[in-house]
């Protein structure tokens, strides 16, 4: 149990368009989502984190409107990623939890997305 | 404030050897500590948790790691070293109060590179 999907595992996108992508917890109900971005060989930096039915709360230096966050769904959660430029290119990581953000429930964590931006 | 310290960036350790992957943490209140594993292009998988209760933990994979209370360390193990757990390891912690609530979210430490030679 607590399997966490994201889809697309890889994309590649032309400079100046969006992309979306998705996170789903497939046999739970995620009260919170967050969405990590990782650069090669360093940790996992917290982007946001999302309640369902709520506005995402952005970690500090993340820019909201670039980076557009939606959990409209106890199991879905989806982070676009605006007007994207190369230096957007990382491995974006979702993780779900079954409670609120403030409650020391376990992170389930997807597979990561690979976004190259050329 | 939480933090996660993992001193080395590398751990090399010959197959069928003891290993062990160093880490140390500070929060408020009571952590909750976490070791995940990443193998390259994958997300991170859950390998093993204190929360309370035995200072050893056994996790996935024949991993344990031994919570230490006066030296704010939960230092990851294993005695016979396999090939295939070359990967990327991330120790994590979460400071939680009495109450269960948490001070903050989950912060994870630099990540150590296993190497296990044949």
């Amino acid at each position: 149990g607590a399997v966490v999907s994201q889809h697309p595992s890889w994309v590649i996108c032309k400079s100046g368009t969006s992309v979306k992508i998705e996170c789903r917890s497939l046999d739970f109900q995620a009260t919170t989502m967050f969405w990590y971005r990782q650069f090669p060989k360093q940790s996992l930096m917290l982007m946001a984190t999302s309640n369902e039915g709520s506005k995402a709360t952005y970690e500090q230096g993340v820019e909201k409107d670039k980076f557009l966050i939606n959990h409209a769904s106890l199991t879905l959660s989806t982070l676009t990623v605006t007007s994207a430029h190369p230096e957007d290119s990382s491995f974006y990581i979702c993780s779900a939890s079954k409670g609120s953000a403030d409650h020391s429930y376990e992170q389930y964590f997807g597979p990561g997305t690979r976004l190259t931006v050329t | 404030a939480q933090s996660v310290a993992q001193p080395e960036d590398q751990v090399n350790v010959a197959e069928g050897n003891p290993l062990t992957v160093k880490c140390t943490y500070s929060v408020s209140g009571n952590p909750y500590l976490f070791w995940y594993v990443q193998y390259p292009n994958r997300g991170l998988q859950f390998l093993l948790k204190y929360i309370t209760g035995d200072n050893l933990v056994k996790g996935s994979y024949g991993f344990e790691a031994e919570f230490n209370k006066s030296q704010t360390s939960f230092h990851l193990k294993k005695p016979s070293a396999l090939v295939s757990d070359s990967a990327l390891y991330f120790c994590a912690v979460r400071g939680v109060n009495a109450g269960g609530t948490s001070y903050g979210k989950l912060t994870f430490g630099q990540g150590t590179i296993l190497t296990v030679h044949p």
